[in-house]
This record gives C-alpha cells, structure tokens and sequence, in this order.
C-alpha cells in the first residue's frame, strides 16, 4: 500500500505562470488536507476536501489559490499567477475518515512539493 | 475554532539528556486527539507519539512521553536520553474533524 504521493517534488515557475500540485492520497483514504510551510516556519493549513466536495477552505487564500479533489484521480492544488510570496514546501496528507472515528485514524503526509518562483 | 500554540521556536539540548517541548492548544470539542510530529531535514513527516483526549493515560513511546492536562489544555511532549537525530522540526497537532498544527519547535541536540 503505497503511501500519500506528490507530484512534483520540485516545481519551479516564473512569476505569472501557474502552478499545479498533485496529491494521490493513500489507497481506501477519501479525505485529503492541504498545508503550506513557508521557510523556517511551521505548517499552516489551507483547505480539506473529501470527495468531490470541499469542506474547509478557511485557509486558503481568497485569490490565486484553489483546490479539487475529484471523484477520480489525485487532489490538486493550483495557484495562478504565482508570486515569489508563494515559494513555500506544500504538504498533503490524507485520512480514511474523521480523526476521532477510529482509534488508529492519523494523517499519512506525502514529502512536500516544494515551489519556487523565480 | 480550534487553535494550537507552540510558544519555544526554538530549543536545544545536549546528548543523552531530556528535554521537553510545550503545547497548548483550545478546541470546543470534548473528543479528539492530539499528535507531536516530528520534521527531519527531509522534511518528511513523521508521527511521534498519539494521545487520545478521553484517556487520562499520558502515551508513552520508548524515549518519548507526553505530559497531557486535558483541564489545562496542555500537551507537552519529554524526550529523554536525547539523540543526535532527534533534531529536527517538531509540530504539535490537534485533531478532530479536521487536524490543526503549531507552528513548530526547532529542536538541536547538541553532541
């Protein structure tokens, strides 16, 4: 059981082009959380999407920024009209349900994609 | 909203000797879990230690413990016998129906 993957691993863009990041959560884990992680800093969550649907996105930025998380296929993170603001490692971790609905519920993180703009 | 703080960025200690890192962390929620993940320089990350909220048992895994005072909503987690590659970035975590993280302790052992 392969774990949660991202893709890229590095992902370099000019300012102005857009950026879209791959997440393909762990087989059988329909919740996927997205979290940004500036340099030197610490994670800070953007949005969380079940199948299909978003459910939090209270982190998101309100411009640029957007996410999916189809019934089919990996959740993707897209940023348009990247700033250099927006170099930063994008973690993504996945869930099979709620945290509190299993004992041995935890969130299984991928490596990071990390963006720059140059 | 739930909200998890960290309030050392930074922490070192040196070999073999303890440390402990502190979180606090407020939640509405009366069931929930809380994680300490550790952040290597590969910067995958990896779940330390897990503390289920209804149990008053503090978890324990091998040089890792935790100090959880649900009343006080604190959750700190001791390293003894520290090692050199237990260096890293470590991130306190609150989960429920979703998972919220501090902003991180950078911890150095120091040879």
């Amino acid at each position: 059981n392969a774990g949660v993957m991202q893709n890229p691993r590095h992902l370099v863009r000019r300012r102005g082009q857009e950026a879209r990041l791959r997440c393909s959560p762990m087989k059988g884990h329909s919740h996927v959380y997205w979290y940004r992680q500036l340099p030197e800093e610490g994670l800070k969550f953007m949005v969380y999407l079940q199948k299909e649907n978003i459910i939090d996105e209270s982190g998101m930025p309100k411009e640029r920024f957007s996410a999916e998380f189809p019934k089919e296929g990996p959740s993707i993170l897209r940023i348009q009209q990247v700033v250099r603001g927006d170099s930063a490692a994008y973690f993504c971790a996945s869930s099979p349900l709620f945290w509190t609905a299993s004992l041995n519920t935890e969130a299984f993180f991928g490596q990071g994609t990390r963006l720059t703009v140059v | 909203a739930q909200t998890v703080t960290q309030s050392q960025p930074e922490m070192s200690v040196q070999e073999a000797e303890t440390v402990t890192l502190s979180c606090t962390y407020d939640t509405s929620e009366s069931n929930y879990y809380l994680f300490w993940y550790k952040q290597p320089p590969s910067r995958q990350m990896i779940l330390v230690i897990r503390q289920e909220a209804y149990k008053q048992q503090n978890a324990t895994e091998n040089r890792f413990s935790v100090n959880f005072q649900k009343a006080a909503k604190s959750f700190s987690l001791k390293i003894s016998d520290s090692q050199l590659g237990d260096t890293a970035m470590y991130f306190c975590a609150l989960g429920n129906n979703d998972m919220r993280f501090g902003a991180g302790t950078r911890l150095t052992v120091k040879p």
